[in-house]
């Protein structure tokens, strides 16, 4: 399987406090992206990081990108409940369109 | 939300009948996708179409069959639905250049009884 994993695949914290969550993916990528799920929603893209980036920020949001060992890390700085929610990494391969997405964490933020 | 549709939303069929998911969009997007949804897999890749009558398979497309015979649609069928098939279906859209996010659909929950 090309299927990417994510780490951990739950993780719950109070409001306030931040959460981190790593993506290990296979192949080389063009880029990275990170996508948000509502319970019964579909996906929200939040972020993306190019292959030739090695950190991206986006209001609370920051990125890491580590193309030597396949992964990726997303931070949510100072959750809040409404943060509540699975969240998915997704690459793509060099000369495809082609998304591919790992198997998601699944983020309780406790007010 | 990105103008894409997907049809039915929900879906309760028998074992051994054909399904046909519709997914719509209005954006004009070249790159269309369908996915599944299964609790411990995340989503994955069933086929995608990188034009019109130009398509892909991804990494479980074994049982499915697309078709996208104009942009704006991307039609997923299921020749001959299995219990193994019940699942939430997923439409994706994609410009198809570089570093560009996907749009997703609000899903076809399918049950297959």
């Amino acid at each position: 399987s090309q299927q990417g994993e994510e780490d951990p695949q739950a993780l719950s914290i109070q409001e306030g406090e931040n959460a981190t969550m790593n993506c290990s993916y296979k192949t080389s990528i063009n880029n990275l992206q990170w996508y948000r799920q509502n319970s019964g929603r579909g996906l929200v893209h939040l972020i993306l990081i190019r292959s030739n980036e090695r950190e991206k920020h986006s209001g609370r949001l920051r990125v890491t990108l580590d193309t030597s060992k396949k992964s990726s890390s997303l931070l949510i700085t100072a959750s809040r409940a409404a943060d509540t929610a699975s969240y998915f990494c997704a690459t793509d391969s060099p000369g495809t369109y082609k998304y591919i997405f790992g198997t998601g964490t699944r983020l309780k933020v406790l007010a | 939300d990105a103008g894409i549709t997907q049809s039915p939303r929900h879906k309760v069929t028998e074992t051994g009948t054909p399904v046909t998911l519709r997914c719509h969009q209005t954006e004009n997007h070249r790159y269309m996708y369908w996915y599944r949804q299964d609790p411990g897999h995340g989503l994955r890749l069933i086929h995608y179409s990188y034009g019109v009558k130009d398509t892909d398979k991804g990494e479980v497309s074994d049982g499915y069959s697309v078709s996208r015979s104009k942009t704006e649609d991307f039609l997923l069928t299921l020749e001959s639905a299995t219990s193994s098939q019940t699942s939430v279906y997923f439409c994706a859209i994609n410009q198809g250049s570089m570093n560009t996010e996907a749009f997703f659909g609000q899903g076809t929950r399918l049950t297959v009884v």
